[in-house]
């Protein structure tokens, strides 16, 4: 079990938006930056979102990110099936001393 | 070209030890806090440990599951990365990458693609 909780799952159409919750505790999310990554299997997870809100050049403005408390979320615009992959939350823990990752979850463009 | 170059996977018995190696180029090494992260079979990504710069103090932290059996170091005059592993466990069959904090002033992280460390009798 995850201490950043994220759905296993969710799925839409081409061109339709989805959105990635994850949540978390006053103790990583509501205390600190969150990122977000997009991994496909056999490649490396690639930074879609790092402080919180911020993204690397090379990365769509379809790509958004918001916080509110200890929860964060991700949303994506303009579905493709290029998006298609499993994408988690990361956050920082001040009472564990550790890096956490969310469990993933697993994008579907239908 | 930025490049994190992971090596040292293989086949250990439970028990066993292993050291794995990420070579970093195309970046100032020694000022980049670096990352151990890890994917076991049909899992998600999991965090292994952290080393900080030596200028931050060198600091390391470690993920529960692997506190006292793994040891992170850095070789800044060979920007190496290592992660020695001990008391190897098969829940710690997994590909292992490196990965960089983000670099500011790239406004990125890198990672490399990983080494597969399985652990099996």
């Amino acid at each position: 079990q995850s201490v950043l909780t994220q759905p296993p799952s969710v799925s839409a159409a081409p061109g339709q938006k989805v959105t990635i919750s994850c949540s978390g505790s006053s103790s990583n999310i509501g205390k600190d930056f969150v990122s977000w990554y997009q991994h496909l299997p056999g490649t490396a997870p690639k930074l879609l979102i790092y402080d919180t809100y911020k993204r690397p050049s090379g990365i769509p403005a379809r790509f958004s990110a918001s916080k509110s408390g200890a929860s964060a979320t991700l949303a994506i615009t303009g579905l493709q099936t290029g998006d298609e992959a499993d994408y988690y939350c990361v956050a920082w823990d001040s009472s564990l001393s550790a890096r956490l990752f969310g469990g993933g979850t697993k994008l579907t463009v239908l | 070209d930025v490049q994190l170059v992971e090596s040292g996977g293989g086949l250990v018995r439970p028990g066993g030890s292993l050291r794995l190696s990420c070579a970093a180029s195309g970046f100032s090494f020694s000022n980049v806090y670096m990352n151990w992260v890890r994917q076991r079979p049909g899992k998600g990504l999991e965090w292994v440990g952290r080393i900080t710069s030596k200028t931050a103090g060198g600091t390391l932290a470690y993920a529960a599951p692997v506190k006292g059996r793994f040891t992170i170091s850095r070789d800044d005059s060979r920007n190496t990365l290592y992660l020695q592993m001990n008391g190897l466990k098969t829940d710690d069959t997994a590909v292992y990458f490196c990965a960089t904090e983000v670099i500011i002033s790239d406004k990125s992280d890198y990672w490399g693609l990983g080494t597969l460390v399985t652990v099996s009798s």
